[in-house]
């Protein structure tokens, strides 16, 4: 597979699940991003990995933990949800090297995650 | 109000007109770039600029970043559906690996 892919592509989960949103990419980035868009509002940045390393997190709360085992691989832990978390949560990765800077960020199509 | 103005927030045209899409910030930008994205799917990666008064092309859609480095338009030319979608720009506010977002522009195209 090329391009950063996402898994799943839809989720309904209850208010007391815990489920975990996957994200790969196969482009040899060194960073990679959360967002969650919501319906009329701007993407909001959530989390961003550079190297492995958290390098941003933009107040976001607990029920929602990242982990980012390696830089090709990123996860979205989601535990205690509320019904406003409902969302299209979108995974990005840039190549992120020190002479350069961030670069374009490429995005996943997306998990839709319906909280009940 | 947002770091990034866009504008306007939607667009209907008739298939074969021009339309041009705004995006605007209080501060100087590091980097803009623009994307589209189709309902409920993923950002597609459009163009990027850095420099002030830089303008890219791809087809018929072309982006300029003026001057200040401080608005950026999207321009495109002759519309056909295929250009349905939202367009979002983002833009590095400060150096690093942070993107501030506008709230997109949904464009429609009339056949």
């Amino acid at each position: 597979e090329t391009g950063v892919t996402q898994t799943p592509r839809h989720l309904v989960m209850g208010m007391t699940n815990k489920k975990s949103l996957k994200c790969e990419q196969h482009l040899g980035h060194n960073a990679m991003y959360w967002y969650k868009q919501s319906a009329k509002k701007p993407l909001e940045l959530m989390f961003v990995y550079n190297f492995k390393e958290q390098t941003e997190n933009n107040s976001v709360p607990s029920r929602f933990s990242p982990e980012c085992p390696n830089s090709s691989h990123l996860f979205l832990h989601l535990h205690t949800l509320q019904p406003e978390d409902s969302a299209l949560y979108l995974c990005a990765s840039s190549p992120w090297d020190l002479a350069g800077g961030p670069g374009e960020q490429f995005f996943g199509p997306g998990t839709r995650l319906t909280v009940l | 109000s947002q770091e990034l103005e866009q504008s306007p927030q939607s667009l209907i045209v008739q298939e074969g007109k021009n339309l041009t899409i705004n995006c605007t910030s209080s501060k100087t930008l590091y980097g803009l770039y623009w994307y589209k994205q189709k309902y409920g799917e993923g950002l597609i990666f459009l163009m990027m600029l850095q420099k002030g008064g830089e303008e890219k092309s791809h087809e018929k859609i072309t982006a300029k970043l003026d001057e200040k480095k401080q608005q950026s338009s999207l321009h495109i030319t002759a519309s056909q559906p295929s250009h349905a979608g939202i367009y979002l720009c983002g833009a590095d506010m400060e150096y690093g690996n942070k993107l501030v977002f506008g709230a997109g522009t949904i464009l429609r195209v009339k056949s």
